[in-house]
């Protein structure tokens, strides 16, 4: 079946950046996008971008453009979200998920900034 | 980018029908389908509903969803313990960028 798997829990000094994996089996990589959104505590899910996995068209929401950077290695079948300019309020629940309708998601990756 | 408005909370009894709003703008729900996801305490979002009213396999019954206009519903007939989640709408919006819009979330409690 589907999985999508983060990799784990990172903290981060405020300006720093942080990359995240996505590591995803059991369907053909390339015939899907790859969304990430994040996740305040006690707030909505904010969408930050996808990828798509075949071509590596890349879409990003105007509050993160120029801060996110959405990659994939398709030999690891792995999708990776780099932000960049780290402030405290992106101290938060990082997830990925599959396809227009987000239809797996991963476990998510709880990223802290703190100095 | 625009939230979509949902109410903060719903509560019912066991085996009660409890019904949650959905409220959006012409560039998002009026122009494309909704989906809802289902979040259990300390878990990912889980899809519940996509294409507005299609069920995922696996996803019971007594799940359902609708849209009219600008606006979308999901409807639990028969609430059990196990639905005390919150609940998220979601769709596509296009606005410049067109980006994913996400409701403000429910806390569904069964009493």
């Amino acid at each position: 079946q589907v999985h999508l798997v983060q990799s784990g829990a990172d903290v981060k000094k405020p300006g720093a950046s942080v990359k995240v994996s996505c590591k995803a089996s059991g369907y053909t990589f390339t015939s899907y996008v790859i969304n990430w959104v994040r996740q305040a505590p006690g707030q909505r899910l904010e969408w930050m971008g996808w990828i798509n996995a075949g071509n590596d068209e890349t879409k990003y929401s105007q509050k993160f453009q120029g801060r996110v950077t959405l990659t994939r290695d398709t030999s690891a079948n792995t999708v990776y979200m780099e932000l960049s300019g780290l402030r405290s309020e992106d101290t938060t629940i990082y997830y990925c998920a599959r396809g227009g309708d987000f239809d797996h998601w991963g476990q998510g990756t709880l990223v802290t900034v703190s100095s | 980018q625009s939230a979509l408005t949902q109410p903060p909370s719903a509560s019912g009894t066991a085996g009660q029908r409890v019904t949650i709003s959905c409220s959006g703008t012409r560039s998002n729900i009026g122009s494309n389908a909704v989906n809802w996801y289902q979040q259990l305490p300390g878990t990912a979002p889980k899809l519940l509903i996509f294409n507005n009213n299609q069920r995922p396999s696996g996803v019971p019954g007594r799940f359902s969803g609708s849209k009219s206009g600008t606006s979308a519903s999901l409807a639990i007939s028969g609430l059990q313990s196990e639905d005390e989640a919150d609940y998220h709408c979601a769709t596509w919006d296009d606005s410049l960028n067109g980006p994913y819009v996400f409701g403000t979330g429910t806390q569904v409690t069964v009493l």
